[in-house]
């Protein structure tokens, strides 16, 4: 069974861009939940999607935002880029409430 | 909020010794994860612990999960340099499962 696949891998920004990541769960996955992770703050849950509906929704500004489509796969889309934003961003997915299985992660440098 | 606490966060121990890393959480949770990671690497899932006296154990290391104290630890037996690498514990709770709190992670440098 394939794993979870995020696109890109890396990534170069520009302050006051904006940037959309991807996310492909594991097949038969309908929850998929985003993380920042940062050396300062470690691993931050972003938002958390079932059947292309938020579920939940971590503390994070309104520039951060992420969608489901009916296939499960997720985006996640941040505007206005600012260099704290600079992160490895980590999808995750699973079945209903249950183990969650990360992707390699988006490795996201803001200059 | 669900405040996860590991200690210690850092780790240096010779190769062939025993330790352990101490995961505490805030309130009530019905399941317990540790993760592995390496550096510039995703997350590798260890272990689940899903109740309370719950034990896992895969090669040197093992899995415990305590509900009544909320505290789960992750003890290595006999460390190899293979081990080095960030240990994270995390909990979810009720119906925000999909949501996890992650602990600061153990960086564990093992040595000959």
């Amino acid at each position: 069974k394939a794993g979870v696949t995020q696109t890109p891998r890396y990534l170069i920004k520009t302050r006051g861009q904006q940037v959309t990541l991807s996310c492909s769960p594991i097949s038969g996955h309908r929850s998929v939940s985003w993380y920042q992770q940062t050396p300062g703050q470690g691993l931050q849950f972003l938002f958390e999607y079932f059947s292309e509906t938020q579920r939940n929704k971590g503390n994070f500004p309104g520039r951060f935002s992420g969608r489901q489509f009916s296939n499960s796969r997720s985006e996640m889309n941040v505007s206005t880029l600012e260099l704290g934003d600079s992160a490895l961003y980590l999808c995750a997915s699973s079945l209903h409430m249950g183990e969650q299985y990360f992707g390699p992660g988006t490795r996201l440098t803001v200059t | 909020e669900l405040k996860v606490e590991q200690n210690p966060l850092f780790l240096s121990m010779q190769e062939g010794k025993n330790y352990t890393i101490y995961c505490n959480y805030s309130t009530t949770s019905d399941r317990l994860y540790w993760y592995r990671q390496d550096p510039g690497k995703s997350l590798e899932s260890l272990f689940v612990l899903l109740s309370n006296g719950a034990v896992k154990q895969e090669g040197r290391l093992m899995a415990s999960l305590d509900t009544k104290a909320r505290l789960s630890t992750l003890h290595i037996t006999a460390a190899v340099h293979d081990l080095s690498a960030t240990y994270f514990c995390a909990t979810g709770r009720g119906s925000t499962l999909g949501r996890l709190y992650f602990g600061r992670g153990t960086q564990l440098t093992v040595w000959p």
